[in-house]
């Protein structure tokens, strides 16, 4: 059982660049997030699913995008990449009481 | 002000000290409590999570909540050189609410 991956491990990209990050579960979680990691300022929501076909916007979501066509699949897209969009973007899913994350996307925009 | 703060460190102790980890929170709705431990390079993961206040044990590790104070911290006794990670503490209204971290304490320990 593999949890949760993530793809790709790291990306250096250009800015104006469109890119997407994939997450894939097999643990067959309803909730699946997307968050960022940046120094000094800790996790921070971008988009959430609490199912399948849904998804919310959290705390960052300005400049992103994501789908969730299936239980196991959360894509996060960036549609034309910016500088202060570099950072260590995590996935994760949910059961009723923990969260599990997936192992991590460097990205750096140059 | 931040919902939840966290002094982000580092912190540098010897093997077999005992470490204490603390964070604050600002609103008293703030029902469900949770440590996670973060090594570089890898997702966090979780450590213990709690809903009341009081200690809960789990091994070497201790979470402790007073909602009075809106304080939380996470005692770990022993402490090893495998214990040296990033730990957030996190705050949520319930298990199935979305989570608010901490910043995180980057911890070291000494051999």
């Amino acid at each position: 059982i593999a949890g949760i991956t993530q793809a790709p491990t790291s990306q250096i990209l250009a800015a104006g660049r469109r890119m997407t990050l994939r997450c894939t579960q097999d643990m067959r979680h309803n909730a699946m997030y997307w968050y960022r990691q940046d120094l000094g300022l800790g996790l921070r929501l971008i988009h959430y699913s609490n199912t399948a076909g849904t998804t919310g916007k959290g705390e960052v979501p300005d400049g992103y995008s994501v789908s969730r066509a299936n239980t196991d699949d959360f894509p996060l897209t960036l549609a034309s990449a910016v500088p202060s969009q570099t950072s260590v973007y995590f996935c994760a899913s949910s059961d009723l009481d923990t969260q599990y994350f997936g192992p991590g996307t460097r990205l750096t925009v140059l | 002000q931040k919902e939840v703060e966290q002094d982000p460190g580092p912190l540098s102790v010897p093997e077999g000290a005992i470490v204490s980890l603390n964070c604050t929170y600002s609103n008293s709705a703030f029902q469900y409590f949770m440590w996670y431990r973060q090594y570089s390079r890898k997702g966090p993961e979780l450590l213990m999570y709690t809903y009341s206040s009081g200690n809960k044990e789990d091994g070497r590790f201790t979470a402790q909540v007073d909602k009075s104070s809106k304080y939380i911290s996470l005692f770990i006794r022993d402490s090893q050189p495998s214990d040296s990670a990033t730990y957030l503490c996190a705050i949520s209204y319930s298990s199935a609410s979305k989570i608010i971290f901490g910043s995180g304490t980057r911890l070291s320990i000494r051999p």
